[in-house]
């Protein structure tokens, strides 16, 4: 069973841009959720996708956006890219919102220059 | 905003050794997760426990969710350089109403010596 999948595995853009991060949960997986992991802040949610809708928001910007499709696929957005935004950005997922725990992708490394 | 704190903070050990780190809350949680995240890979989750006294082994490795649900142990026996790492807990609030949001700990990162 292909475990969570995340592209691209690095990014380097510049201040002011923006980036899309993709993430393809487990086969049967239908909640996505989004991390950002920093040397300073550890790992921290970002926000958590079910069934398309988003269920949960943690304390970022509104640059920090995302969505989720049909087939649970899911998308990051950051827009007006900052110095800050440069982490690891770990996409996890679970068969519900209940029990289930979360199995992470290996993440994508954004550097903002 | 919530702290999930971690003990130690880092340990270096011979191969061999027993390892105990533990982990503690100032809420209550009603899941504790154990992750190990390797250099450029993202967290495997080693162990979930979901009762408060709850002991819990998958190998070599034990975990228990406290009696007070605000702190939880693992440990590793006989270690191997491959449990080189850092080790981390993770839970959801119990206000939460999911599991996905969860407060990860500071970590506790694992060498090996041989």
């Amino acid at each position: 069973k292909a475990g969570v999948t995340q592209t691209p595995r690095y990014l380097i853009k510049t201040r002011g841009q923006q980036v899309t991060l993709s993430c393809s949960p487990i086969s049967g997986h239908r909640s996505v959720s989004w991390y950002q992991q920093t040397p300073g802040q550890g790992l921290q949610f970002l926000f958590e996708y079910f069934s398309e809708t988003q269920r949960n928001k943690g304390n970022f910007p509104g640059r920090f956006s995302g969505r989720q499709f049909s087939n649970s696929r899911s998308e990051m957005n950051v827009s007006t890219l900052e110095l800050g935004d440069s982490a690891l950005y770990l996409c996890a997922s679970s068969r519900d919102r209940g029990f289930s725990p979360l199995h992470f992708g290996n993440g994508t490394r954004l550097t903002v220059t | 905003g919530q702290q999930l704190n971690q003990s130690p903070q880092s340990m270096f050990i011979q191969e061999g050794e027993d390892v105990s780190m533990n982990c503690t809350s100032s809420s209550i949680f009603n899941t504790w997760l154990w992750y190990k995240q390797d250099p450029g890979e993202g967290p495997v989750l080693l162990i979930a426990l979901y009762k408060a006294g709850e002991l819990t082994s998958n190998g070599r490795l034990t975990a228990q969710f406290g009696i007070t649900r605000k702190d939880s142990f693992l440990n590793i026996s006989a270690s191997i350089p491959s449990d080189v790492g850092i080790y981390f807990c993770a839970g959801p609030p119990a206000n939460t109403g999911t599991a996905s949001k969860l407060t990860f700990g500071t970590g506790t990162r694992l060498q090996v010596t041989l």
